[in-house]
């Protein structure tokens, strides 16, 4: 079974600080993996997502994540955090075959301070 | 156009009641999914639909029955409702069901069980 695990579910950072927000995946084939974001009130949208190409992925915003397989992560990390990029995100990991059934990570609330 | 619509937004009810929440997508795409989010924010899949075919039914109490009419519209209705299906529901769409699709998510409808 594949799983993903998001160290610290609340991360804050000062504005034009380094964002960086932790996931670790257990699977036993090579998963696909993706970061979605959630602002409040509103549902998720994609980041991005790993699915066995390049293993640094840029994503929307200036977001970008690296996989990295002898370490199990898929680390999110944004040079600069803004104000806008408040929001919960959660990483999920889905199977490699087959119809897709996402499983996701408790997710992680990023503040950033002014 | 919105492109996955959920209604209702908001849904209060007492226990014991039935209701439904109906969600559409205009993206054309084959799959469509149903989660919950709790209130701790831990999103969990419901069920998955390709093509108007049942794919994903997680372990749910059978007291949630979805129905796909067609491919854009998949309706979750919840019999005799309990406390502990407050929560927000979730609609989402992918492209074809595959592992590496992204998935489109609606705004969700916040289900209030008093």
């Amino acid at each position: 079974a594949q799983s993903v695990t998001q160290l610290g579910s609340h991360v804050s950072v000062s504005e034009g600080a380094l964002v960086l927000l932790r996931c670790n995946y257990s699977s036993s084939v090579p998963p696909y993996l993706f970061w979605y974001v959630q602002y409040p009130n509103q549902g998720l949208q994609l980041l991005l997502k790993y699915t066995s190409a390049a293993t640094l992925v840029k994503g929307i915003n200036g977001f970008e994540a690296e996989f990295k397989k002898s370490e199990t992560s898929f680390h999110l990390t944004k040079p600069s955090a803004h104000m806008s990029d408040a929001a919960e995100y959660f990483c999920a990991v889905t199977n490699s075959g087959g119809y897709q059934k996402v499983t996701f990570g408790i997710g992680t609330k990023l503040q950033v301070i002014p | 156009d919105t492109a996955v619509s959920q209604t209702p937004k908001y849904l209060v009810t007492q226990m014991g009641n039935d209701k439904s929440i109906k969600c559409e997508q205009n993206l054309g795409h084959d799959t469509m999914y149903w989660y919950k989010q709790d209130s701790k924010k831990f999103l969990k899949i419901m069920f998955s639909y390709n093509n108007k075919e049942l794919i994903i039914n997680e372990t749910v109490p059978n007291r949630f029955s979805p129905k796909s009419p067609d491919k854009a519209h998949l309706n979750l209705h919840i019999n005799s409702l309990e406390l502990g299906d407050s929560a927000v529901y979730f609609c989402a769409t992918g492209t074809s069901g595959a592992s590496t699709d992204t998935q489109y998510f609606g705004p969700g409808t916040r289900l209030t069980v008093l």
